[in-house]
Formats: C-alpha cells, sequence, structure tokens
C-alpha cells in the first residue's frame, strides 16, 4: 500500500496563476482533508470530506475550492495564486471506526511558492 | 476559542528523559493525538488518548487528564532520531482536529 500520496512535490506560482494539488489514498478511508502549515502555526484546516461528492469548508478556505469525485481522490484547486498562499499543503486520510478515534494519515507534503 | 498549546521548542541530552507538555480548550472533547513531524515530512501517529491516565508504547506514553485539559508525552532513553517536531491536537465535538503548533525537540549527545 502507497498510502497517501500527493502531486506535485514542489511547485512555484506567479500571482493570479491557477493549480491544482492532488491527493489519492489507497485506504479505502471515508474522510480526506486539506491542510497548510506555516511556520510557528498549527496545521490549518482548509476543506475536508466526509465521503464521494461532499466537501464542506474548514477553518481557512478562503481562495481554495476542492472535489471529490471519486473516494480515493481529492483535490485542492487555487484558481488566483496570492504570496498568502505560499506555505506547505498536506492531505490527509481517515476512517472511521466504533471508537472513533479517526486517525488522520497523512500525504509527504507539497510545498508551493507563489510570487 | 478553541485553544492548544505547548512549549515551542525543548533541548534534551541522548539517553535522556524528556516531557513535552499540552493544554487544550475546546469545544467539546473526543480525545487527544500526538503526532511526530522530522523536518520537511509528514507527521506521523504517535498515540491517542481519550480516557484519564497513562498509555505506555515502548520508550514513548502519553498521559491526560481531562478535568484539568492537560496531556503530556513522555520520551525515555532519547535517541538523535527523537529529533523533531511533536504535535498535540485535539478533538473536538464535530470530531474536527484543533493542532497545536508544534514542539521542536533538539537533541543533544
Amino acid at each position: 500500500n502507497a498510502g497517501v500520496t500527493q502531486t506535485p512535490k514542489f511547485r512555484v506560482l506567479k500571482t493570479g496563476q491557477s493549480m491544482t494539488l492532488l491527493c489519492a489514498q489507497d485506504m479505502n478511508h471515508e474522510y480526506m482533508y486539506w491542510y497548510r502549515q506555516d511556520p510557528g502555526m498549527g496545521l490549518r484546516l482548509i476543506h475536508y470530506s466526509v465521503g464521494e461528492g461532499t466537501t464542506a469548508k474548514g477553518e481557512v478556505p478562503d481562495g481554495y475550492n476542492v472535489s471529490r469525485l471519486k473516494k480515493q481522490n481529492f483535490l485542492l484547486g487555487l484558481e488566483s495564486a496570492a504570496p498568502s498562499q505560499t506555505s506547505v499543503y498536506f492531505c490527509a486520510s481517515s476512517s472511521t471506526t466504533e471508537d472513533r478515534q479517526e486517525t488522520q494519515y497523512f500525504g509527504p507534503g507539497t510545498r508551493l511558492l507563489v510570487l | 476559542g478553541q485553544n492548544i498549546d505547548q512549549p515551542t521548542e525543548m533541548t534534551a541530552t541522548e539517553g535522556a528523559i524528556v516531557q513535552i507538555n499540552c493544554t487544550y480548550q475546546t469545544s467539546g472533547f473526543n480525545g487527544l493525538f500526538w503526532y511526530q513531524q522530522h523536518a520537511g515530512e509528514a507527521p506521523t501517529f504517535l498515540s491517542y488518548n481519550v480516557l484519564d491516565g497513562l498509555e505506555e508504547k515502548g520508550r514513548f506514553s502519553s498521559f491526560l487528564s481531562r478535568s484539568k485539559g492537560y496531556s503530556y508525552l513522555l520520551l525515555k532513553e532519547l535517541q538523535m532520531k527523537d529529533s523533531a517536531s511533536y504535535l498535540c491536537a485535539a478533538l473536538d465535538s464535530n470530531y474536527q482536529l484543533i493542532w497545536g503548533a508544534g514542539t521542536k525537540l533538539i537533541i543533544k549527545p
């Protein structure tokens, strides 16, 4: 099992450009998440999904859109990149369990630099 | 508001013991996670506590006091490879994880 994978690993964008980050998981997890991680701050939830075809906003959703057309994939889109979106983006997935532990498993991250 | 507090940085010596504290304030509570994150890598799961008390896993132990909104991660017999950031996260009433900023642990020989 590959677990959670993310593409690309690194990207440089100019202000105003758009891009899509792809997350894939092979663990048959229902839940998927997109986070951003900035120096000195905790992981902040951008959007999440509780199942195929459903998405919801997290703590910092502005400037991002997501789609979950297939259970194993969760896409994060930046329509018009801004320097404030320079960050490391992590995708995670989890499965519901009887005790609701819902441990999240993370992908390797995408480092995005917006100039 | 919801908040997780943990020290920014700690230093310890190889072979010693270190305790990383975490206090939390969340809307409801459904458990406390600890993750390890090496520089440039993804967070990886270490432990989960939902009941009061100590959970031991080899060299790592995690403690929870729900009444005090307090947890700690105890690392014994420190090794150089334990140099990493340790993230505390609490699961709120909506089963959303609220993350602390992480504690950077520096191990010296």
